[in-house]
This record gives C-alpha cells, structure tokens and sequence, in this order.
C-alpha cells in the first residue's frame, strides 16, 4: 500500500514568507508526527497528533509555527514570516496507534533565500 | 531527559569489510532502541528494534545490534558492507514512561561511505 507521503518535497521561500508543508499518513493510522531535521543532525521532534488534535507540541520552536489536522487524517505544518533559520528538511511520520512503529515520508526540504 | 550520542560523524569502509556503528544512549529504566538509515532524498527506515529478551537483534538488510546494558549500548554492526549500504544512521531511544506515545529522541547521525 501507499506510503506517508509529503508535499511538495522542495520549496524554496523568501524570507518573511508564509509556508504551509503537506503530510498525508498511511490510510487507517492515526497518530501523526512531525519532526525537523537541519543539515548534519538527527530529526527533531516538533508535534504529535493523536486524531484530530494535537496531544503535544511541545517541540515547536516559537509560535511562528502551527500545525493543524482537521479530519484526522492530512495534516499541514504552517510557519509564518520564515526565517533563514527555518530552512531544514521537514519529516511527517505516521503509526497506527502511539505506541506503534512510525513510518516515515520523504520529507519537504524548505530553503528560506 | 533521554539522549542519544553517536560519537562517529562519518565512517568510511571497504566494500566487504565489516562495519560497526556505535551507539550511546542515557535513559534510567530499559530503553526501547531502534536503529534506522536514511539515504539520499529517502525518508527514514526502520532497521532493527530492541524492546525486551534476547540483547541481540536481527533486523533488515543483515544488520544486527546488540544492547548492552552495562554499556549503555546498543551497537550496529554487519559482517560484509554493500555498496548501497552508503547512507545516514540514526540511533533512536523511545522513553515508554514519560509520555504516552512513542516520543522518538534521535541522535545526531553516522555517515558511512562505502569504498570499493
């Protein structure tokens, strides 16, 4: 079956930019995941949704950034007023419930010129 | 808080030669580890998992790991390198009592090239 799979896998924005980054999780899973990963480090945990809300996003850097998953099942990371700082590669991962294996997409590489 | 080190930052091997990637983790009670790669322009893949039982796992590709507590291990290792084995290593810790999800805590990665 399909994958997670994220768009677009490269975006290139100008600083001050407003960004939105799409995940679309394995059919049926329902906890979501999105981690950041700049260059040279391992991914980073940003948030977690559990269905429709998010149970911790505790990892999101500043308020800059939001994400929302409003049926469940898509889910898209915002960043408003980008920064050159904010330039990394952006992981969504999928699993069929919290306390299963995650399965991750390709990513979305964000450069902010 | 968990942590995860991997102290090599990039490893270069023969083609055939055997490989070991080192792994460090901090964590009070028994981890739930897990070793995945990452090659170019791909997402992460999952290699091998340790939860509880035997300190030596099999997983993908002919890889294994072993965890050693004393250590605060858990090694990859695999007995002939390919080619394609080339890509980005993570070590991963997951803490099962401090929150209620799989928190996936990464280290910061080994890149291993592959001479022929």
């Amino acid at each position: 079956g399909a994958g997670v799979s994220q768009t677009p896998s490269n975006k290139v924005t100008e600083k001050g930019k407003y960004v939105e980054l799409r995940c679309d999780p394995i059919s049926g899973h329902t906890a979501l995941y999105w981690y950041r990963q700049s260059l040279g480090q391992g991914p980073e945990f940003l948030i977690y949704f559990q269905g429709t809300g998010a149970a911790d996003d505790s990892g999101l850097p500043n308020d800059r950034f939001f994400a929302v998953r409003p049926e469940g099942s898509v889910s898209t990371l915002k960043i408003q007023r980008t920064e050159r700082g904010d330039s990394a590669m952006y992981l969504c991962a999928s699993s069929l419930d919290p306390n299963n294996e995650q399965f991750f997409g390709p990513g979305t590489r964000l450069t902010v010129l | 808080a968990q942590s995860v080190t991997q102290p090599d930052i990039h490893i270069t091997v023969s083609e055939g030669a055997s490989l070991e990637l080192r792994c460090n983790y901090s964590y009070g009670a028994t981890p739930y580890l897990f070793w995945y790669v990452q090659s170019p322009g791909q997402g992460l893949q999952l290699l091998l998992k340790y939860f509880s039982g035997d300190t030596l796992v099999q997983g993908i590709k002919g890889f294994e790991a072993e965890f050693k507590r004393s250590q605060s291990s858990f090694n990859l290792r695999k007995p002939s390198v390919h080619w394609s084995d080339a890509a980005e290593y993570f070590c991963a810790v997951v803490s099962k009592e401090e929150t209620s999800y799989d928190k996936v805590i990464f280290g910061p990665g080994t890149s291993l090239s592959v001479i022929p």
